[in-house]
């Protein structure tokens, strides 16, 4: 059974600490994602990783870093947390997709990370 | 630029009864689908996908979509609704238009009346 396991169900820290939270995934997969989810807003992708050492921006970058140190594991910083901040996270891993192009593959995700910043 | 709207943000049926939700879509390009369920605090798990094969694609639980290229349309339906599907449901696309980077509706919330 493929898994994407997140580091906790639910989070709460105060304005301007440092936040990581930590995915991992046992599928092999080379691409990695953090999106955070919002009421009537669906997903929104925050960072991507293709490759380890590799990251890209998503749509929403602003106040988040990220770190790809093994193919399995990829983690969400915030570097000095906002109570704007407080929502659902959710990280997804896939493979490849057609004609060897990155994406454009199911991905597959874990079961979220519910931050509150207080 | 590519775009998918959800057009109904609630939907409740009668247990018994048919599911439709409905979603559009918006691609210069030929799309990928999917459809993806996440029951109450829970993660996104796929339901079914399109990828340029058969136009009707059957997925878990029951549920089916049929990509209508003419209408820009990925409507997920289902023949009878169970308690077990009241859940918020996504429809994705990806194509060139966006890098193949998924791109989310807004989401509709199933309710689902016993």
């Amino acid at each position: 059974d493929v898994k994407v396991t997140q580091s906790s169900r639910y989070l709460v820290k105060r304005t301007g600490e440092k936040v990581f939270l930590e995915c991992v995934q046992d599928m092999d997969h080379e691409n990695m994602f953090w999106y955070r989810q919002d009421p009537g807003l669906g997903l929104r992708l925050i960072y991507f990783s293709y490759d380890v050492k590799m990251k890209e921006k998503g749509d929403i970058p602003e106040g988040y870093s990220v770190s790809r140190e093994k193919k399995e594991r990829f983690s969400l910083i915030l570097e000095s947390a906002s109570t704007n901040q407080t929502s659902m996270y959710l990280c997804a891993s896939s493979s490849p997709g057609i004609a060897g192009v990155s994406w454009g593959n199911e991905q597959f995700f874990g079961p979220g990370t519910r931050l509150t910043v207080l | 630029a590519q775009s998918v709207t959800q057009l109904d943000s609630h939907v409740s049926v009668s247990e018994g009864t048919p599911v439709l939700l409905r979603c559009n879509y918006s691609s210069s390009y030929s799309p990928s689908l999917f459809w993806y369920v996440q029951h109450p605090n829970k993660g996104l798990q796929l339901l079914l996908k399109y990828t340029s094969a058969a136009t009707l694609v059957k997925g878990i639980n029951g549920f089916e979509a049929e990509f209508k290229k003419s209408e820009t349309s990925f409507h997920l339906t289902k023949p009878s609704a169970h308690m077990s599907d009241a859940a918020e449901y996504f429809c994705v696309v990806t194509s060139m238009d966006s890098s193949y980077k998924l791109i989310f509706g807004s989401g509709t919330r199933l309710l689902v009346r016993p």
